[in-house]
């Protein structure tokens, strides 16, 4: 158990519809990120909060926004839904502001699926 | 921005023998490099991090090495078992954060 929790860990919808997909960071990490990992893309880094702010933003698409809570916790919003936004997306956490600097502690995922 | 690429075909071996799995970039060199493991449908998970100025690092029966003129990383897993069968992917920062597709390692009893 890494100490992220995400929720929920399926989430079927519609195209067209939106979403909230919820995490909470280990306690005392203050960054959150969020990726996206489809079978044909891999592992992709859409953003970046660190202590409530967007520190580092990847190929997110404007239909996804995130914001990072004052209690830590972010949330993701995926908007417009459509098929190809299938995919699983993971939470992870670390204590510190710059990627790389140490390990992410990822979370179990959420598991969308836009039929 | 990265590429990273990574054995794109899956890795078979025998238990016991020596896995290694490569990672290549090709812009700038990062100041660290990770490498992660996932199993299906899971999150990856943390094993090593190496700095540009360290050519190995290791840990336990692992071993990741990093060449900054070559652009590449190796990750050794020694005296392989079958528990290793996984998804080994490595990491760059940079403006973002890159992963790579991941190597599947499968360890043949």
């Amino acid at each position: 158990d890494s100490g992220v929790t995400q929720t929920p860990k399926h989430l079927i919808t519609a195209t067209g519809q939106r979403v909230t997909l919820r995490c909470s960071p280990r306690s005392g990490d203050l960054s959150v990120y969020w990726y996206q990992q489809s079978l044909d893309q891999g592992l992709q880094f859409l953003i970046q909060y660190y202590n409530g702010e967007e520190r580092a933003k990847g190929n997110i698409l404007e239909r996804f926004s995130a914001q990072q809570f004052p209690d830590l916790h972010s949330e993701l919003n995926l908007s417009s839904l459509e098929l190809g936004d299938s995919a699983l997306y993971f939470c992870a956490s670390s204590p510190q502001r710059l990627a790389g600097h140490n390990e992410q502690f990822f979370g179990p995922g959420t598991r969308l699926t836009v039929l | 921005s990265q590429k990273i690429e990574q054995n794109s075909e899956a890795l078979n071996i025998q238990e016991g023998k020596t896995a290694t799995l490569t990672c290549n970039y090709t812009n700038y060199s990062p100041a660290y490099l990770q490498w992660y493991r996932q199993d299906p449908g899971r999150g990856p998970v943390f094993l090593l991090l190496i700095r540009e100025n360290e050519k190995e690092k290791r840990k336990e029966r692992l071993k990741v090495t990093f060449d900054t003129t070559l652009k590449q990383s190796l990750f050794h897993i020694t005296a392989s078992q079958p528990a290793d069968s996984a998804t080994y992917l490595c990491a760059l920062p940079g403006n973002q954060f890159y992963f790579g597709t991941g190597t599947s390692l499968t360890v043949i009893p």
